[in-house]
């Protein structure tokens, strides 16, 4: 089947704007995650969703980040008033569950950030 | 707070010797360890995990809570062993499933 796909695979946008990135999980996978690689750095957690359950928002940089799961499948990450430092590779990961630990990455999105 | 420790960002043997990609992990607890790898324009996947103690494409990594360490190796590398190596630590199978990832070792073998 269909592994975990993200759109758009690239982006660029200028400094000050907001960036909608999308994740669509493989079906059936309770569990979805985003997380940041940056240029130099390792994979940095971002949020967790599980099923109903509140998110897990621990990993968000600032206020404006946000992530929603409509209905319990496809994500959204926002980026508001973006900036230059916000320029990285966005990946979303889903799992069957938070015990079947195995995560499944998508692609990513670059984002680039003028 | 948990913390994964990759010592060397790069690391590049030639084909047939012996590799080593080495982890290191802060926790208090009991933690599950993985290894993911990313070759090159692909994405990132697992290659193992300390639980299943298996080998994959020649691959062991043996957890040391003693040392706190999770290095993974290889007797003879290949080729196409060529890629990034990320060593990641979840909290335990009861607790919130984010990893914590390290910074990565981008191993390269040679001809």
């Amino acid at each position: 089947g269909a592994g975990v796909s993200q759109s758009p695979s690239n982006k660029v946008t200028e400094k000050g704007k907001d960036v909608e990135l999308r994740c669509d999980p493989i079906s059936g996978h309770t569990a979805l995650y985003w997380y940041r690689q940056s240029l130099g750095q390792g994979l940095e957690f971002l949020i967790y969703f599980q099923g109903n359950s509140a998110p897990d928002k621990s990993g968000l940089p600032s206020d404006r980040f946000s992530a929603e799961r409509t209905g319990g499948s496809v994500s959204t990450l926002t980026i508001q008033r973006t900036q230059q430092e916000d320029s990285a590779v966005y990946l979303c990961a889903s799992s069957l569950s938070p015990t079947r630990n195995e995560q499944f990455f998508g692609p990513g999105t670059r984002l680039t950030v003028l | 707070a948990q913390r994964v420790t990759q010592p060397e960002k790069l690391l590049s043997v030639f084909k047939g010797a012996p590799v080593e990609l080495k982890c290191n992990y802060s926790y208090s607890g009991s933690p599950e360890l993985f290894w993911y790898v990313q070759y090159s324009r692909q994405r990132l996947q697992l290659l193992l995990r300390h639980i299943s103690r298996e080998s994959i494409k020649g691959f062991t990594a043996d957890l040391n809570k003693g040392e706190t360490s999770f290095h993974l190796k290889k007797p003879f590398a290949q080729e196409e062993d060529s890629a990034m190596y990320y060593c990641a630590l979840k909290k335990g199978e009861t607790s919130g499933s984010r990893l914590t990832f390290g910074e990565g070792t981008q191993l390269t073998v040679n001809p």
